[in-house]
């Protein structure tokens, strides 16, 4: 079985532009969740899906979000990118969400100049 | 101070050697996860634990519910074993994360 998949894999962009991140689960997992990852802050939580809805959101500004298609793969979108979002970006997918076993993707690795 | 506290921060061993790691919560939690976390990024979910224990192969996780407090221990350590492992808790609405203990293990 294949493993989550995140595209692409390495992004460099400037302030104020905006950027999508892919994220595509295992097959037959129907929920997917975003963490943020810095030197900073550490692993922190940014949004869970499950079969198309939002379930929970972490504490994050507007200008992060996201969205989860029918065949399960979930995309997240940074708008007016600002340095601070330099960050890698990992998702997870589960078969149910909660508390369940969670199989990590290799992150995509974003920086912002 | 954080909701979710590991120590050490940093551990060096000998190949060979008894390794543990501490994990103390303050939240109520549906489940607790241990993490390992190679150089490039990618992150390996080791246990999920809502009681008792577990074991798998030289790793071994424990978790007190009533103490708030779970702890990772790898037996016979070996170089490979060296990464940063994460302790992470599971709640009804996110996951809350500790800063991460990096684990350098020497031949």
């Amino acid at each position: 079985k294949a493993g989550v998949t995140q595209t692409p894999r390495y992004l460099i962009k400037t302030r104020g532009q905006q950027v999508t991140l892919s994220c595509s689960p295992i097959s037959g997992h129907r929920s997917v969740s975003w963490y943020q990852q810095t030197p900073g802050q550490g692993l922190q939580f940014l949004f869970e899906y499950f079969s198309e809805t939002q379930r929970n959101k972490g504490n994050f500004p507007g200008r992060f979000s996201g969205r989860q298609f029918s065949n399960s793969r979930s995309e997240m979108n940074v708008s007016t990118l600002e340095l601070g979002d330099s960050a890698l970006y990992l998702c997870a997918s589960s078969w149910s969400g909660g508390a369940v076993e969670q199989f990590f993707g290799p992150g995509t690795r974003l920086t912002v100049l | 101070k954080n909701e979710v506290e590991q120590s050490p921060q940093n551990l060096t061993a000998q190949e060979g050697e008894f390794i543990t790691i501490n994990c103390s919560y303050s939240v109520g939690i549906s489940a607790l996860h241990w993490l390992q976390q190679h150089p490039g990024g990618g992150i390996v979910s080791l246990f999920m634990l809502s009681s008792g224990k577990k074991k798998h192969g030289r790793l071994i996780a424990t978790i007190n519910i009533q103490e708030k407090h779970s702890s990772l221990h790898i037996t016979a350590s070996h170089p490979r074993d060296s990464a940063v492992y994460i302790c992470a808790v599971r709640n009804n609405n996110d996951m809350r994360f500790g800063a991460g203990t990096r684990l350098t293990v020497k031949p």
